[in-house]
């Protein structure tokens, strides 16, 4: 059955510098993978995804992610942070052309001024 | 109303009461899920319906029940529910065949006394 990681479950990280946060999922023949943040009292906004194709997928508010089907992972980045990308963010994937997505157990990232 | 859209979005209720929580979509979609988001956990998916039948119930107790009458609405039934029911319980709707991209709404904050 199809499982995703993130091993961050807390990221503090001070304004203007980059971020990572990090995301990797059971091997699968053909997955969709997507980027969800939660802002506190919300429900989940897709920030990213990838269906197939370049492996670089560019996604709303400056951040970006890379495919990486070697390492099975789907790490989320962002060259500078501001205060407002405080938030959870959840990795998900699931099988191609399925309705089941599995999430992972969120990050929070807590920019610091 | 745009999105999805969840009414109430905060709800406490005794053991012995029977409430609903009510989801409505405005994107046209044609599948809705209802999903729980406990602290500490991954979301955890409960039931998916598509083209308004049931085709996932994902070992859910009865005392949560779903209703789909039409295409863009979705109702959770809740009865004699337990303290470790307390929640964030989230809707989303999708558009099957479009890479099944998720939409959620704010959620319902549940309280069980």
């Amino acid at each position: 059955a199809q499982s995703v990681t993130q091993l961050d479950s807390q990221v503090p990280v001070f304004e203007e510098a980059p971020v990572e946060l990090r995301c990797n999922y059971s091997s699968s023949v053909s997955v969709y993978l997507f980027w969800y943040v939660q802002y506190p009292n919300q429900g989940l906004q897709l920030l990213l995804k990838y269906l197939s194709g370049s492996t670089l997928v560019k996604g709303i508010n400056g951040f970006e992610a890379e495919f990486n089907k070697s390492q099975t992972s789907f790490h989320l980045r962002k060259p500078s942070v501001h205060i407002s990308d405080t938030a959870e963010y959840f990795c998900a994937v699931s099988d191609a052309g399925t309705y089941k997505y599995i999430f992972g157990t969120g990050t929070r990232l807590k920019v610091l001024a | 109303e745009t999105g999805v859209t969840q009414t109430p979005r905060h709800l406490v209720m005794g053991m012995t009461n029977k409430k609903s929580l009510k989801c409505e979509q405005h994107l046209g979609h044609n599948a809705m899920y209802w999903y729980k988001q406990s602290a500490k956990k991954p979301l955890e998916l409960m039931f998916v319906y598509s083209l308004e039948e049931r085709v996932e119930n994902n070992s859910v107790p009865s005392r949560f029940s779903p209703e789909c009458p039409n295409s863009s609405h979705l109702f959770l039934h809740l009865h004699t529910l337990q303290p470790e029911d307390s929640a964030l319980y989230l809707c989303a709707s999708s558009q099957e065949g479009r890479s099944n991209e998720q939409f959620f709404g704010p959620g319902t904050r549940l309280t069980v006394l």
